[in-house]
C-alpha cells in the first residue's frame, strides 16, 4: 500500500529562523506531489505542487519544495518563517490515484 | 471561480441516531469528490471518493455510507452513529484523481 512519512510531529522554531520539513513516500514510478497548509480555524489549501520538470518547486508565501526521485523525498524549505506560518503542514502523494496524505507536522513560530 | 461547502459547520448527535453531512461545489463540472476524517496528528483518512453520479468508492470499511446524487453533491451518511464516529469531515474536490483537490471548511461531528 501506498504511505506517506513526515518525520517531524511537531517544529517549533523562532521568527527567522529557516524551515525544513521532510515528507518521504514508499512507492516508485511516476508521482505527483503536493504539500498542504491547514492555519488555526481555516481550510486546508495548496501551498505547491509537483508533477513534472523542475524538481524545485516553488508555492505560496515564499515556500518551496524540492523532489528528489532517488530518494523518494519532497522536502519543504522556507527561508525565514514568520508567526504567521504557525500551522499544520501535511504532504501528499499520487500515482493515479486519490491522495495519500501524511500525518502532518505542526509548525509552532515563536517570537 | 469554484466553491465548495460543507454543512453544517458543527453538530452534535447522540449515539444511535442517523447523520447526513452535505457537501455541494460550485463553478465545475463532473468533479472528483472526496469525504475524508481528520483527527489529530493521524492525517487525512481518506473515506469515499466518486468520480461520477451514482459511483461510489469506499476506501474504509466502517459505519458510514456516501452517495452522490447530482454531479457537485456529495452526502455522507450513517444509519446509526457510534461513539467512534466522532471527528472533522472534508469534503474535497479535484478536476481528476490524481490532481490537487480543493477542500471545504469541514463539519465537526461530536457523537454523545
Amino acid at each position: 500500500a501506498q504511505s506517506v512519512s513526515q518525520h517531524n510531529h511537531h517544529v517549533i522554531l523562532s521568527e527567522a529562523a529557516s524551515l525544513e520539513l521532510g515528507c518521504n513516500y514508499s512507492y516508485g514510478g511516476t508521482v505527483n506531489l503536493f504539500w498542504y497548509v491547514q492555519y488555526p480555524g481555516q481550510h486546508l489549501q495548496l501551498l505547491l505542487k509537483y508533477f513534472s520538470g523542475d524538481p524545485l518547486v516553488k508555492g505560496i508565501k515564499g515556500f518551496e519544495a524540492e523532489f528528489i526521485k532517488s530518494k523518494f523525498s519532497f522536502n519543504l524549505r522556507k527561508p525565514s518563517v514568520q508567526w504567521s506560518d504557525t500551522a499544520e503542514y501535511f504532504c501528499a502523494v499520487s500515482r493515479n490515484t486519490p491522495l495519500v496524505f501524511g500525518k502532518g507536522t505542526r509548525l509552532s513560530v515563536i517570537a | 471561480s469554484q466553491t465548495i461547502h460543507q454543512w453544517p459547520a458543527t453538530l452534535v448527535q447522540p449515539v444511535g441516531s442517523p447523520l447526513s453531512l452535505e457537501c455541494t461545489v460550485e463553478g465545475t463540472s463532473n468533479p472528483n469528490l472526496y469525504w475524508y476524517r481528520q483527527a489529530a496528528g493521524r492525517g487525512l483518512q481518506l473515506l469515499f471518493y466518486s468520480v461520477g453520479i451514482g459511483q461510489i468508492s469506499s476506501e474504509v470499511p466502517q459505519n458510514l455510507s456516501a452517495s452522490r446524487p447530482q454531479d457537485r453533491q456529495f452526502i455522507l451518511s450513517s444509519k446509526k452513529l457510534l461513539l467512534s464516529d466522532s471527528g472533522f469531515y472534508l469534503c474535497a474536490w479535484s478536476v481528476k484523481l490524481a490532481y490537487e483537490q480543493y477542500f471545504g471548511p469541514g463539519t465537526r461531528l461530536t457523537v454523545t
